[in-house]
């Protein structure tokens, strides 16, 4: 079935640093969305990307899509402490499969201050 | 818009024993999921329903996994005989219907089975 794959699995960088998490796939993908999980909390939509070339910012952050639609990152330019967790990426089959949404293993960011 | 309800926070219970969660989803959404998360792992799809339809449900989860969600709106989860195994964070989301639509996530049911 559809997997995705996210690398690196583990992020330790200094407060200000930049932090990139990529999402990888071997199918081509309908759509990708990102997610943030906080410690001890419960995974938060950030943003849905759906066309090839897509990039997209919130703030500080960059979401990008692939042209093939292959692949996904999401990068944070000068990391705060409040960046802190694991960000997921997660996509669906598409078709009639749009509720099962596959998640990512997860990239966990740590912040030093 | 009170967000996605889950009870209870945390559950602990002896192998063997039965268990049931509950979620309450965002009131106008249609859609209902179920996923299961370990440490260190991301949210492993289990089911979904459309109102009170189940739509897909993982080929992951045993014949001791039933969830229902009997009048389109509240769902529960049940887990027969528990095994150690099944300790993790069972996540409830919601979303609205129409093609690709964000997740919403309850605060999830912790299960310890010893």
């Amino acid at each position: 079935g559809q997997q995705v794959m996210q690398i690196p699995q583990y992020q330790h960088v200094q407060e200000g640093e930049d932090f990139t998490t990529y999402c990888n796939s071997s199918t081509t993908l309908s759509n990708i969305q990102w997610y943030k999980q906080r410690p001890g909390g419960h995974p938060v939509f950030l943003i849905q990307l759906v066309k090839s070339g897509e990039v997209k910012k919130q703030k500080r952050l960059t979401f990008q899509f692939g042209e093939a639609k292959k692949n996904s990152s999401l990068h944070i330019t000068a990391t705060q402490t409040t960046d802190v967790g694991t960000y997921f990426c997660a996509s669906n089959a598409g078709g009639t499969s749009y509720g099962k949404l596959t998640f990512g293993q997860g990239t966990i960011l740590t912040v030093h201050p | 818009d009170t967000g996605v309800s889950q009870d209870p926070r945390h559950k602990i219970t002896k192998r063997g024993q039965n268990v049931t969660f509950r979620c309450d989803p965002i009131s106008e959404h249609n859609r209902l999921y179920w996923y299961r998360q370990t440490l260190g792992q991301g949210p492993e799809f289990l089911t979904y329903f459309q109102n009170e339809a189940q739509l897909e449900k993982s080929r992951l989860l045993s014949d001791r996994f039933s969830a229902e969600r009997p009048k389109g709106s509240f769902s529960t989860l049940e887990i027969q005989r528990t095994e150690q195994g099944d300790s993790a964070m069972y996540l409830c989301a919601s979303s609205l219907d129409g093609g690709i639509s964000p997740l919403h996530f309850g605060n999830g049911t912790r299960l310890t089975v010893t």
